[in-house]
């Protein structure tokens, strides 16, 4: 099973709303990603979890705050988002060790900001 | 910056013809990944690579890894409606988490 699961499947928030984007996995992965999407764009990253732990914050700015509650969870949290914010998410996951191992995604949330 | 050009952006081919494309990079990769995304999905996971000279095959879909490390070459066979999609390059850089995406070749299969 490589399913990664996320949850609204779409959003649409005002500016001055706060709102969280929900990620899972149980493939026993210990390393989970967020990627964001423009449209026509490939997939840029914005933040790694590796361990429950955060290890890469691509200088992404502080309205987009990530948690890694549990090793199954991650969640993505918004909160005074601008209308150029609006993209499709990704979250992914990978095993966790030496090296590099294969990223699984979900299907995304579209997010539009309004 | 790094980016990994593909080539072509994008093409219009007949049900049942051959496709390829091809992914280049000006820094070493040591590991190269193709991806598949219908719209408004998340990338698929089509084929990984490992070694330089490396050629993978998944079913209809076949992959190599460039000698020089700086390219990867995805072909399709006797192509179908369903392989319509953007198809995505991807290689780790700066480090083994960040993983860096291709500028994308975009499919469409006319019946």
């Amino acid at each position: 099973d490589t399913e990664v699961t996320q949850t609204p499947k779409h959003l649409v928030m005002g500016m001055t709303n706060k709102k969280s984007l929900k990620c899972e996995q149980h493939m026993g992965h210990r390393a989970m990603y967020w990627y964001k999407q423009k449209a026509k764009k490939p997939p840029e990253l914005m933040f790694v979890y590796s361990y429950e732990k955060l290890s890469i914050n691509e200088s992404v700015p502080s309205r987009f705050s990530p948690e890694c509650p549990n090793s199954s969870l991650l969640n993505l949290h918004l909160h005074a988002l601008q209308p150029e914010d609006s993209a499709l998410y990704l979250c992914a996951s990978s095993q966790q060790g030496q090296g590099f191992y294969e990223q699984y995604f979900g299907p995304g949330t579209r997010l539009t900001v309004t | 910056g790094q980016q990994l050009n593909q080539s072509p952006q994008s093409m219009f081919i007949q049900e049942g013809e051959d496709v390829s494309m091809n992914c280049t990079s000006s820094s070493i990769f040591n590991t190269w990944l193709w991806y598949k995304q219908d719209p408004g999905e998340g990338p698929v996971l089509l084929i990984a690579l490992y070694k330089a000279g490396e050629l993978t095959s998944n079913g209809r879909l076949t992959a190599q890894f460039g000698i020089t490390r700086k390219d990867s070459f995805l072909n399709i066979s006797a192509s179908i409606p369903s392989d319509v999609g953007i198809y995505f390059c991807a290689g780790p850089l700066y480090g083994a988490n960040n993983l860096f995406f291709g500028t994308g070749t975009r499919l469409t299969v006319i019946p």
